[in-house]
């Protein structure tokens, strides 16, 4: 069953650097999310893109925070200056609805995420 | 603004009792409620999901109810089992690109 890829697993990085998460969404989807997990807490909508353009986007996805599709595969989000509090689990999530026949509502498939500690 | 109430935030059941866990939702304009489980280190994964022009959905062991005019919604697992044991995530969105709002999360363990 196809899924929804992540990398790097795990990322340590230093306060004020800049970090890039990827992830390869399902080939045929055509919504793409970010959502993250702080440690034991809920899963948060960051930002929804679709047509190569955000869609909707959460307070927490400030001037900071930037997504792109750069080759039609890949979706990264861009954080520019890494803040403590910025140390989560982020997931990478897609989903379809194209199509006459596709059942509104799909769902939305995860990837196991990247867990970045920053230090 | 949406939000998603989730009940209880730890549940622990003996093996084969039956498993509930109950949430709310804010937003009306919400017509799609699907159900996560999250195992350690990986993302959550849909187990289940309902539409709103369904009141109930049962798929195995596992069924959710969804109560449009309370906004409630709840799944239950019955004849539990170890590898239930987990992390469920209730959501609820608007409709086909919206944003899947989550509860809080309910941990579930199942005792031998």
């Amino acid at each position: 069953e196809p899924e929804v890829t992540q990398t790097p697993s795990h990322q340590v990085t230093q306060m004020g650097q800049e970090v890039i998460l990827r992830c390869v969404p399902i080939s045929n989807h055509l919504y793409f999310y970010w959502y993250r997990q702080i440690l034991g807490q809920k899963v948060e909508f960051l930002v929804s893109f679709y047509n190569n353009e955000i869609s909707e986007k959460s307070e927490i996805f400030d001037d900071q925070f930037s997504v792109e599709r750069p080759d039609g595969s890949n979706f990264t989000l861009k954080i520019r200056s890494t803040k403590l509090e910025d140390s989560a689990m982020y997931f990478c999530a897609s989903r379809t609805t194209g199509g006459l026949w596709a059942p509104d509502n799909s769902p939305l498939h995860f990837g196991n995420g990247t867990r970045l500690t920053v230090t | 603004g949406e939000n998603v109430e989730q009940h209880p935030s730890t549940l622990s059941v003996q093996e084969g009792d039956s498993a509930v866990i109950k949430c709310t939702y804010s937003d009306s304009a919400s017509n799609y409620f699907p159900w996560y489980k999250q195992e350690l280190g990986k993302g959550p994964q849909l187990i289940i999901d309902i539409r709103s022009n369904v009141g109930e959905k049962k798929d195995q062991r596992i069924a959710v109810t969804l109560n449009k005019t309370a906004k409630h919604f709840s799944l239950h697992i019955t004849e539990t089992q170890p590898e239930d044991s987990a992390v469920y995530f209730c959501a609820a969105s608007r409709s086909s690109a919206s944003k899947i709002i989550f509860g809080s999360g309910t941990r579930l363990s199942i005792r031998p």
